[in-house]
């Protein structure tokens, strides 16, 4: 049963436009989500999170935007860069346990 | 600081070996995750401490797999025996339960073979 979803396994953008990144969840009793990215042969790091009281947090070029209703969130990425291209998973929290979705790979085209 | 530290970075065994993975968490942090990434389930959490107690490992997969933490300063993860399908990148990280952003801090991870 997978409670948080990336359907998008990849997605190529120019350099320079929005990075729209998706994710789908099902257990409305999560409180927290979370954005990370990922290098090869390292650890994610954490880029963005959001409060499930909010529908969006900004930090500089990141922007999370949460819809409690459709069960959607989704990180923008604007401008997207070079250095950007990575994996990213969105994560959800429920109690301290976090559930993370597959990952959406981006690669930002030069 | 150095971050969260894993050990070995690489292991390659056969199967029926115990193979144990080390975790060093960030100073001060009062908990700690062990997760699991493969390609067809991506990051699993396979269990996670508070004060170094075990909270939640309703994500080990099966009996092989047990994890400990004796001190706040050390976690292991052990599989006994190891099987071909554990083959994957096992990852640690901590996290400060009272920080405003809940993030967590993960290591570079240990990635796995079982032969």
């Amino acid at each position: 049963d997978q409670q948080v979803k990336q359907n998008s396994p990849s997605l190529s953008v120019q350099e320079g436009r929005i990075s729209i990144l998706n994710c789908d969840y099902t257990n409305s009793m999560f409180d927290y989500f979370l954005w990370y990215k990922k290098y090869p042969a390292e650890g994610p790091t954490f880029l963005i999170s959001i409060s499930s009281i909010k529908d969006k947090n900004e930090d500089g070029r990141f922007t999370v935007f949460l819809n409690k209703s459709a069960k959607h969130l989704s990180l923008h990425i604007v401008p997207s860069q070079p250095g950007d291209s990575a994996v990213y998973f969105c994560a959800a929290r429920n109690d301290y346990k976090y559930i993370f979705g597959t990952g959406t790979r981006l690669k930002v085209l030069a | 600081d150095a971050g969260v530290i894993q050990s070995p970075r690489h292991e390659v065994t056969e199967m029926g070996q115990e193979v144990t993975l080390r975790c060093k968490p960030i100073s001060g942090h009062d908990y700690l995750f062990w997760y699991r990434q493969t390609m067809m389930r991506g990051l699993e959490l396979l269990i996670y401490f508070n004060n170094n107690v075990p909270i939640d490992d309703s994500g080990m997969p099966e009996d092989r797999f047990s994890a400990k933490m004796p001190n706040a300063s050390f976690s292991t993860l052990k599989i006994q025996p190891s099987e071909p399908r554990d083959s994957a990148v096992y990852f640690c990280a901590s996290s400060l339960g009272t920080s405003g952003r809940n993030e967590q801090f993960f290591g570079p991870g240990t990635r796995l073979t079982v032969l």
